[in-house]
């Protein structure tokens, strides 16, 4: 249990469908960030949070539409999707967005597009 | 570019002690050595982080040479839990983390 509690764990979508992924983290942190990890790749950055207000976007498609309504939940909004997003998308915390800071990984939630 | 290069997968057998190497050698004054390890199908889980000095927690102890070019994550007494992908990571912030492939250790009976 690391603070950070990501829902649903598993989800099936059709590429019609808009779902919304959810993380919650009870550590008191400021900033949150959302990682994609595709079968056989390293862990990919795609959004960071900072008091509330987006700091990265690493050229994410807008099918991915992030929201975060306070420091304690980040939401991943996802709408006609692609079979090649099916992924693990993991929610991350930290105190800050500095260079001495650990961030804390939620468990994931296993995304398949069909 | 994951500014780090581990080996692709070692094995280590219960009860010893696991010697994980990363070489940094474009590493700058201030970016902080991260290791991290992700056990199958998890999130990954912080293991230990350091700047110069060598560092020690619950987990792990974490070696890093004088030059800052190389660094070694000791896991002391290796269980078959431990079994998981280690990153190594160099970072100057947490928007700067990115993960390589990493060293898959298998830990054996």
């Amino acid at each position: 249990e690391t603070g950070v509690t990501q829902t649903p764990r598993h989800l099936v979508m059709g590429m019609t469908n808009k779902k919304s992924l959810k993380c919650e983290q009870h550590l008191g942190h400021n900033a949150m960030y959302w990682y994609k990890q595709s079968a056989k790749k390293p862990l990919e950055l795609m959004f960071v949070y900072n008091f509330k207000e987006q700091t990265e976007n690493n050229s994410v498609p807008s099918r991915f539409s992030p929201e975060c309504p306070n420091s304690s939940h980040l939401f991943l909004h996802l709408h006609t999707l692609q079979p090649e997003d099916s992924a693990l998308y993991l929610c991350a915390s930290s105190q800050g967005t500095g260079q001495n800071t650990e961030a804390f990984f939620g468990q994931g939630t296993r995304l398949t597009v069909v | 570019d994951a500014k780090t290069t581990q080996p692709t997968s070692m094995d280590c057998a219960e009860g010893r002690a696991a010697n994980l190497p990363c070489n940094h050698s474009t590493i700058s004054g201030n970016e902080y050595v991260y290791w991290y390890r992700q056990i199958h199908s998890q999130g990954p889980q912080y293991i230990i982080h350091g700047l110069k000095n060598n560092e020690t927690n619950e987990m792990a102890s974490l070696i890093i040479t004088e030059d800052r070019k190389s660094s070694t994550l000791i896991l002391p007494h290796a269980t078959l839990r431990d079994t998981a992908v280690y990153y190594c990571i160099v970072r100057v912030a947490n928007i700067d983390m990115r993960f390589g492939a990493g060293t898959r250790l298998t830990v054996k009976p």
